[in-house]
This record gives structure tokens, C-alpha cells and sequence, in this order.
């Protein structure tokens, strides 16, 4: 498909558990960034891959959270040993390297991954 | 420092009224301006941006916005309002001064629910 896509669409897991939660962007997008939406809550940034870069991982919440993109295109989020207060829908975007032109700068986001941590 | 602000928590409107949702900003420079809409159980999906020029844009299913620099304010608004308009809407800035190539710095409100009432 055209849009970004994620996986699973849910997941529920049991604290202290691992879990791997995976993007696909949109093809050509250079940027790719991972949010997390709380219950009532804004978008929180989590990460964010453009290009060859090094990650900014200042959004983070902790070392138990971790990224990568492979080949530049798919991206996984990982959270070891979860806790309950990780459960959140956890929302992928893409985009084209920013501008300062007209073109660009909006992201395209995926469907998101509601975790569920019991 | 950089902040976005939706006043207004839910907006309630009748069906084929105007609606309006609140966005005033605050940035260091000039920023680029950014509307995007999450219908139920679906992902974030951009409506509109400011970028440069005239003021109002408009974008996607009939949606405008107006920049109003003065009143650094960023409302979205529809002349008439359907049912299926019933989502939570975001308002996002980016600091102009900030350069290229720094998409991450995109900084979100935390959503106006907004519920067209038949």
C-alpha cells in the first residue's frame, strides 16, 4: 500500500515482558519518527531516524525503550521488561526530509499499535 | 521556549453549523503551522499547513485555517459541519528558525475533541 503500515495493530503482554513494534513508512520518505498517545493525551515524541543520521533519542522515556532502521526504511521500537504505564498507543510517522519551501514537512503517520500491558 | 496551546479541551456543534478549533502558538521566530485530524481508531492524517503567504489555507474534506500573526493564532475552521467531522484535531508548530533537516522539532497540542451533533 501507499501509507505507512504497522504491526500488530495490538498487542497485549504481560509486565515484565518484551515487545517489538514495527513501521513500514512510505516509500521515499527519508524521516521517520516514533510518537507514543497516552489515554486523553497529546502525541509524545519518542524518536526520530532521517536518513544516514544518528537518531535523536532525546524523547525516550527510558533505557528500557530502543529503536532502529534497517536499510533506511523499516523501523522496529522495542520495550523491554514493560510496565503497565507503557500501555499507549504507539503511533509511527514518515516524511520527506524538511524544506524550506512550500513542499514537505507534513508527516504521514500510521494506524498506530495499541499496547495493552496486564 | 516553543509551545502550542488548544484551549479548549471539546468543542460541541450542530450539524451544518461553523465550527471553529482554537490554536494560538508560541515560538521564537516564525513558525510553520500545522492542523491534523485522528478519526476514531485510526491513525493522525495532516490536514493543512502554513508555510508562507496567504494567510487562510485551506485544505483537506473543506477545512481552513487563518494565520493571524498578531494574535499568534492558528484556528482551524469549516463553514458547515458534518457528523463524520467528529474526531480529535491537533494543532502542531515548527520554529522557522530552527533550519532544515530538523523535523523532529514539531511540537503538538494536546487535541480539541470536537462532536457535530445531528
Amino acid at each position: 500500500g501507499a501509507g505507512v503500515s504497522q504491526s500488530p495493530s495490538n498487542k497485549v503482554t504481560e509486565k515484565g515482558k518484551d515487545v517489538e513494534l514495527r513501521c513500514d513508512p512510505i516509500s521515499g520518505h527519508t524521516a521517520l519518527y516514533w510518537y507514543r498517545q497516552s489515554l486523553g493525551q497529546g502525541l509524545e515524541f519518542l524518536i526520530y531516524f532521517q536518513g544516514n543520521s544518528a537518531p535523536d533519542k532525546s524523547g525516550l522515556p527510558s533505557d528500557r525503550f530502543s529503536a532502529e532502521r534497517t536499510g533506511g526504511s523499516v523501523s522496529t521500537l522495542t520495550i523491554q521488561r514493560t510496565q503497565q504505564e507503557d500501555s499507549a498507543v504507539y503511533l509511527c510517522a514518515s516524511s520527506f526530509l524538511w524544506t524550506s519551501g512550500r513542499l514537505g514537512g507534513e508527516q504521514f503517520f500510521g494506524p498506530g499499535t495499541r499496547l495493552t500491558v496486564l | 521556549a516553543q509551545s502550542v496551546a488548544q484551549p479548549e479541551d471539546q468543542v460541541n456543534v450542530a450539524e451544518g453549523n461553523p465550527l471553529t478549533v482554537k490554536c494560538t502558538y508560541s515560538v521564537s521566530g516564525n513558525p510553520y503551522l500545522f492542523w491534523y485530524v485522528q478519526y476514531p481508531n485510526r491513525g493522525l492524517q495532516f490536514l493543512l499547513k502554513y508555510i508562507t503567504g496567504d494567510n487562510l489555507v485551506k485544505g483537506s474534506y473543506g477545512f481552513e485555517a487563518e494565520f493571524n500573526k498578531s494574535q499568534t493564532s492558528f484556528h482551524l475552521k469549516k463553514p458547515s459541519a458534518l457528523v463524520s467531522d467528529s474526531a480529535l484535531y491537533f494543532c502542531a508548530v515548527r520554529d522557522r528558525a530552527l533550519g532544515a533537516g530538523n523535523n523532529r522539532k514539531l511540537i503538538w497540542g494536546l487535541g480539541t475533541s470536537l462532536a457535530v451533533n445531528p
